[in-house]
């Protein structure tokens, strides 16, 4: 296993148009986040899952944004009608809890809305 | 959500001097994390600290806990141009799992 994967990397849409993103933690990490981020600025918060369980979520996550991790492994954010201000970066990271708090990042998702 | 200054902003450097940057913050931390981030891809993790004081090296890389537990500090020795990036911090509050990041230092290496 070489780290957290990202698919698609790049993604160009319409407003309006729903999107989703699917994160690939490291193997056996429990614990998994998505973020956003946008130009010139660090990453922003969105949600935490442990397995499969959903613990905490930014107010930055509108109602039109979803994440799920199902069987604890993989997770998938979802964006229902995109507006030009979610384009952004959307990183996950993964973390395993006996090792602290230290979180390894994927690529990332650029998310172009039109 | 928690604001967290990092200074300087950006920094021009000639090859093979030393680099410090802080982060701070007004609120109590009990981890720090610093990461490097490359253009097009994701944060990648340097260092992380737990215990105000703490000093801890990744190599040319070495990083402080601030005893106020507010604020944190990078230091990169003899920079070469691969040290290119923007660096950023990120602390976690005693309570919740979330991180807060800094806004970063963007790093240039003159070779």
């Amino acid at each position: 296993d070489t780290g957290v994967s990202q698919d698609p990397r790049h993604k160009i849409t319409k407003r309006g148009q729903n999107v989703t993103f699917r994160c690939d933690p490291i193997s056996e990490h429990n614990r998994l986040y998505w973020y956003r981020q946008t130009l010139g600025q660090g990453p922003e918060f969105l949600t935490y899952f442990q397995n499969e369980a959903q613990l905490e979520k930014s107010r930055l996550l509108s109602d039109r944004f979803s994440a799920e991790r199902p069987k604890g492994s993989f997770s998938t954010l979802e964006i229902q009608r995109t507006e030009q201000g979610d384009s952004a970066m959307y990183l996950c990271a993964s973390s395993l809890r006996s090792q602290g708090h230290e979180q390894f990042f994927g690529p990332g998702t650029r998310l172009t809305v039109l | 959500g928690q604001q967290l200054n990092q200074s300087p902003q950006s920094m021009f450097i000639q090859e093979g001097e030393d680099v410090s940057m802080n982060c701070t913050s007004s609120s109590i931390f009990n981890t720090w994390l610093w990461y490097k981030q490359e253009p097009g891809e994701g944060p990648v993790l340097l260092i992380a600290l737990y215990k105000a004081g703490e000093l801890t090296s990744n190599g040319r890389l070495t990083a402080q806990f601030g005893i106020t537990r507010k604020d944190s500090f990078l230091n990169i020795s003899a920079s070469i141009p691969s040290d290119v990036g923007i660096y950023f911090c990120a602390g976690r509050l005693n309570t919740g799992n979330q991180f807060y990041f800094g806004t970063g230092t963007s790093l240039t290496v003159i070779p």
